[in-house]
C-alpha cells in the first residue's frame, strides 16, 4: 500500500526566505507526482505535476524535483512572501489508476 | 472558465439523519472524484466516476454512504444515516481523464458536522 509523508508537518519563516518542502513516498511505481496548495476552508490547487519520466518541474519562483527511485520530492519556493503562507500537499498517482495518494501536508508560515 | 461547485458550503446535522452533497464538475471533464478530509489529514479517495461509471469506489462505505452521476455530469454523495466520526471536509475534483498528464481540479469543499 502507498504511503506518502511529509516532513515537516509545519514550517515557520521571515519574508524573502529560501525553503524547501519535503516528501517521500514507498512504491516506486507512480504515473506522476503532483503538489498542492490548500488555503483555509478552500479546495486544493495544483502547483506543479511532475511525470513520471520527468526529474523536475518549475513555475515561477516553485521548482519541484523527482527522484523516483528513492521515492523523494521536494518543493523548492524561492524568496518566500506572505501570501505562500498555506498548506502545500503531496500526492502520487499510482500506476495504472487515477488514484491520487496524499501526504498530509506541511503548513506553512511565512512571516512579514 | 468556471470552476468545479459544490453546495451546500456548510452543513450541520444531527446523527442519525441523511444528507447529500452536491457537485458540478468543470465543463468537459469526465472523470469526476470524491474525497473526505479530516482535520490535519489529506483528502482519501471515496468513489470516482468515468463519465457515469463508477470505476473505482473500494473506499465507499456502502452501508451508509450511495453516490450517483446522472448523464455523466453532476454528481451526488448521500449519507444515510449520518454517524459522529462522518464530520469532515467533502471534497469534489474533476478531469480530463488524460493519464500521467492529468491534472485534478478541485471545489471548495462541504464541511460537514454530525452533532
Amino acid at each position: 500500500k502507498q504511503e506518502v509523508t511529509q516532513i515537516p508537518a509545519a514550517l515557520s519563516v521571515p519574508e524573502g526566505e529560501n525553503l524547501v518542502l519535503n516528501c517521500s513516498f514507498t512504491d516506486s511505481a507512480i504515473y506522476n507526482l503532483q503538489w498542492f496548495r490548500q488555503d483555509p476552508g478552500k479546495g486544493l490547487t495544483s502547483l506543479l505535476l511532475i511525470q513520471s519520466s520527468q526529474r523536475e518541474q518549475t513555475s515561477g519562483r516553485l521548482n519541484a524535483s523527482l527522484d523516483k527511485s528513492s521515492g523523494r520530492s521536494t518543493l523548492y519556493i524561492a524568496a518566500s512572501q506572505p501570501g505562500d503562507s498555506a498548506t502545500y500537499l503531496c500526492a502520487v498517482t499510482q500506476g495504472g489508476s487515477e488514484k491520487l495518494v496524499f501526504g498530509k501536508g506541511t503548513k506553512l508560515t511565512v512571516n512579514p | 472558465e468556471a470552476g468545479v461547485v459544490q453546495s451546500p458550503r456548510y452543513k450541520i446535522i444531527e446523527k442519525k439523519q441523511p444528507v447529500a452533497f452536491w457537485c458540478n464538475p468543470i465543463s468537459g471533464h469526465n472523470t469526476l472524484y470524491w474525497y473526505l478530509q479530516n482535520l490535519g489529514q489529506g483528502p482519501e479517495l471515496l468513489i470516482r466516476y468515468e463519465n457515469e461509471e463508477a470505476v473505482d469506489d473500494s473506499q465507499l462505505p456502502k452501508d451508509r454512504f450511495s453516490a450517483e452521476r446522472l448523464k455523466g455530469v453532476d454528481s451526488t454523495l448521500k449519507i444515510q444515516p449520518a454517524e459522529l466520526g462522518d464530520s469532515a471536509v467533502y471534497l469534489c475534483a474533476s478531469s480530463l481523464g488524460q493519464g500521467s498528464t492529468d491534472t485534478q481540479y478541485f471545489g471548495p469543499g462541504t464541511r460537514l458536522t454530525v452533532l
